[in-house]
């Protein structure tokens, strides 16, 4: 049973575009969605994270937008760089364990010079 | 303190042996936390410690599977009998109890089992 599902599995874009990740709930006791980036042979890292009280939040060129009623997140990279490839993975935890984190399948995300 | 320190960062074991990983949390952060992921899946949560207690253990984590905190500093995870289904990458994290503390996650310790 995945209670997070993730989409796409791989993305191709540009430099310079925005990339898009999508995420998507069953849970309605999950209150914390982080987004971590993960490079080869590394840990996950975080992102950035939003709580169900907010629609949307921005850190530099990471903007995550929430739809509470749909159950829905999505992480959003403005000016996509090179740097930037890697892999994304969503996540969900419930009743403020922030270290309780159930992941999506993780994204892959290739930025093309 | 750089971060979560996890040792080794690669093992080889024969199906069958015992294997024993160690975590080091950042020094300041009293819950500790193990994943394991497999290739192209994300972390999967195993189990997780505040300061020595073991708090919460997933069905993922099979009687072959133990972890200890004794000081609530340091961790180990020790699978007993490896199967070839235990290669994977295990993941330790650590943070501070509460609202919006964010989980540090070490480099992991990579699993092969042959």
């Amino acid at each position: 049973q995945q209670q997070v599902k993730q989409s796409p599995q791989s993305l191709i874009v540009q430099k310079g575009g925005i990339s898009i990740i999508n995420c998507a709930y069953e849970n309605t006791a999950f209150d914390y969605f982080p987004w971590y980036q993960q490079f080869p042979g590394k840990g996950p890292a975080l992102l950035i994270a939003i709580r169900p009280d907010v629609s949307e939040k921005k850190e530099g060129r990471f903007t995550i937008s929430f739809n509470k009623s749909a159950k829905q997140f999505s992480l959003h990279i403005m000016d996509s760089q090179p740097g930037d490839s890697a892999t994304y993975f969503c996540a969900a935890a419930a009743g403020g364990s922030q270290g309780n984190l159930i992941f999506g399948k993780g994204t892959k995300l290739s930025v093309k010079p | 303190d750089t971060g979560v320190s996890q040792n080794p960062r690669h093992k080889i074991t024969k199906r069958g042996q015992n294997v024993t990983f160690r975590c080091d949390p950042i020094s300041e952060h009293n819950r500790l936390y193990w994943y394991r992921q497999t290739l192209g899946q994300g972390p999967e949560f195993l189990t997780y410690f505040q300061n020595e207690a073991q708090l919460e253990k997933s069905r993922l984590l099979s009687d072959r599977f133990s972890a200890e905190r004794p000081k609530g500093s340091f961790s180990t995870l020790e699978i007993q009998r490896t199967e070839q289904g235990d290669s994977a990458m295990y993941l330790c994290a650590s943070s501070i109890p509460g609202q919006g503390a964010e989980a540090f996650f070490g480099q992991g310790t990579r699993l092969t089992v042959v």
